[in-house]
This record gives structure tokens, sequence and C-alpha cells, in this order.
């Protein structure tokens, strides 16, 4: 059973372009959460989604960040405009339901450069 | 809020020492408390968990003990190794979050042959 894929696993983008982060859930996972490491520090929730819903984005910047999670293909965190602050870590997990007692698999996570 | 407060690194220590890292908690009712391990370069991984009050998570000869009366879930290892090291991170989830993480800042483990 293949873990969490995410890709790519490094991403160079300039100031103003934009960046897309792609995740893949463990086969049979229907629950995906985006978590983003800034460098030395820990990480820090920022959406939750199921298949076509997002169900919790309280941890999203208001401006230039979204997901989505459709009911076929990949979950998506596009950044758009991206600024150096952006540069960071960005994880992806993935459950097969949202109860708290069903761990979280993590993927390798996409490492952002902002040049 | 929910809040998860770890002892500050980095740590380093020869290989066959103990290993504390200390872990306390601020949420309401009973969350579920993690250990994830993050290896060089990796995600993380699941090291151990404990989902109600008194619970030992274990895993690889490490171990925590839920202790709801002083809101700490603390990672011991007697004798660590040099494979060990890595970064280590305290975490809860409350059903009420919607199943998030909450983490804490990491704690950065050197083992010393």
């Amino acid at each position: 059973n293949a873990g969490v894929m995410q890709n790519p696993r490094h991403l160079v983008r300039r100031r103003g372009q934009e960046a897309r982060l792609r995740c893949s859930p463990m086969k049979g996972h229907s629950h995906v959460y985006w978590y983003r490491q800034l460098p030395e520090e820990g990480l820090k929730f920022m959406v939750y989604l199921q298949k076509e819903n997002i169900i919790d984005e309280s941890g999203m910047p208001k401006e230039r960040f979204s997901a989505e999670f459709p009911k076929e293909g990949p979950s998506i965190l596009r950044i758009q405009q991206v600024v150096r602050g952006d540069s960071a870590a960005y994880f992806c997990a993935s459950s097969p339901t949202g109860t708290e007692n069903y761990e979280q698999y993590f993927g390798p996570g996409t490492r952002l450069t902002v040049t | 809020g929910n809040s998860v407060t770890q002892m500050e690194g980095p740590v380093t220590l020869s290989e066959e020492a103990f290993l504390t890292i200390n872990c306390t908690y601020t949420a309401t009712g009973y969350p579920s408390l993690f250990w994830y391990v993050q290896y060089p370069g990796e995600g993380l991984q699941l090291l151990l968990k404990a989902t109600k009050a008194d619970d030992k998570g274990s895993n690889k000869g490490f171990e925590a003990t839920y202790r709801k009366e002083t809101t700490s879930f603390h990672l011991e290892k007697g004798s660590v190794q040099v494979s060990d090291s890595a970064v280590y991170f305290c975490a809860l989830t409350r059903e009420t979050s919607g199943s998030r993480l909450t983490f804490g800042e990491g704690t950065q483990l050197t083992v010393n042959p």
C-alpha cells in the first residue's frame, strides 16, 4: 500500500509566481490535511478537506492561498503571487476518517523556495 | 485554544544515555496525544500515541504516559542509539478541532557514538 505521495519534492519559484503543490492520499483515505513548517518552527495546521469539501480552513492565510480536493485526482494547495515568506516545507497528511483516534499519515513534504 | 509546549532543544546525548523530552499541553476535555519523529529530509512518522488518561504509548523502546493531572506526555527512552537522531514533535488532537493536529515546536535530538 503506497504511502502519502507529494510532488514536487522541491519547488523553486520567483516572487510573484504561482506555486501548486500536490498530494495523493493513501489508498482508501478520504481525509486530507495540509500543514506548513516554517524554518526552525513546528508544523502549523492550514486546512482540512474531504472529497469535494473544505471542512476547516481556519489555518489558511486569508489571501493568495487556496486548497481543493476534487472527486478525482490529488489534493492541490495553490499559492498565488508567492512572496519570500512563503518559503517553507508543506506537508500533507491523510486519514481514513476524521475521528481523533485515527492516525494521520504524512507525506515527505514539498520544500518551497521563493527567490 | 489548544497548545503544546516542548522542552527547548537541541538535545545532545551519548549513545546508550537515558532520554527525556518534556511535553505539556493545554486543551479542554480529553485530547489524544502523540509523538511524531522527523528524520532529516523526510516527513513525519507516528512514533506512539495515547488516547486517554493514564494510557502508556510505546514503540521502538520509546515510551510516554498520558498524565491528566499534570497535563503532560513526556517522551522517554532508556538507551538511545545514533539512529535515534531526529526531530521529535509532541502533538494533540481534539474531536472539536476537526481532528487537526496541534504541534509543539519540536526538539532536535543528536546522539553521538
